[in-house]
């Protein structure tokens, strides 16, 4: 069974700092990989999809990373703002049950004024 | 555009009572639908699926009952809530295999 791991739980940065929030998931067969943000008391906004077969994706200040070999993506967020307070997840979708997904539990973040 | 509605977007209900939460896609047809329950501090949870209408898959064994009674339409039910069925409540779809799966703002169940 497909697991999905994010380290650290909570991160707490002073504005402008660039940093990266990571994903690790065990099995490598996936289809594609998704971030999602998830502000308090609200639901999840998708942020990138990475497909299997790409290596990056890139919206703004967010460039998402993907290596299936080593079961890994991160999220790399430059230039760091108090408005991207909020907790970030991950979730793979596997090649052999195209109708689920797997979540990891996500990072809360804090950008500091 | 394709939006996701759902509602209400927060119940209070007390233990034994009937649940139902509705959820309605728009600009889309056919979507892959998906009810999950995030409890506090913890990762989200499958609940149930739904590939088309009248199909239900469910993934855990509760007095919870899921249907889809139209193309769009996805609907979480109880006939007696619990006391561990409180939580946050989201419903998602998908249109296609390389589409992102997107989310709706959530209800937040508090049963007392």
């Amino acid at each position: 069974k497909q697991e999905v791991t994010q380290i650290p739980a909570a991160l707490s940065v002073p504005e402008g700092e660039n940093l990266v929030l990571n994903c690790s998931f065990t099995d490598s067969a996936i289809y594609n990989l998704q971030w999602f943000r998830q502000d308090p008391g609200k639901g999840l906004t998708s942020l990138l999809l990475i497909q299997s077969s790409q290596r990056e994706q890139t919206s703004g200040r967010l460039n998402a990373s993907l290596d299936k070999s080593s079961g890994r993506s991160t999220l790399y967020i430059a230039a760091s703002q108090p408005g991207d307070s909020a907790t970030y997840l991950c979730a793979v979708r596997p090649m052999d049950n195209f109708n689920k997904f797997y979540f990891g539990s996500g990072t809360k973040l804090n950008v500091k004024p | 555009s394709q939006t996701i509605h759902q509602w209400p977007a927060t119940l209070v209900q007390p233990v034994g009572s009937p649940l139902s939460l509705e959820c309605t896609v728009e600009g889309t047809s056919n979507p892959n639908l998906y009810w999950y329950r995030q409890a506090a501090g913890r990762g989200l949870q499958l609940l149930f699926y739904s590939v088309g209408i009248g199909q239900i898959s469910s993934e855990v064994p509760q007095n919870l009952s899921a249907s889809r009674p139209q193309d769009r339409q996805f609907i979480l039910s109880s006939k007696k809530l619990l006391l561990s069925d409180s939580g946050f409540y989201l419903c998602a779809w998908i249109s296609g295999g390389n589409s992102p799966l997107h989310f709706g703002n959530g209800t937040r169940l508090t049963v007392t």
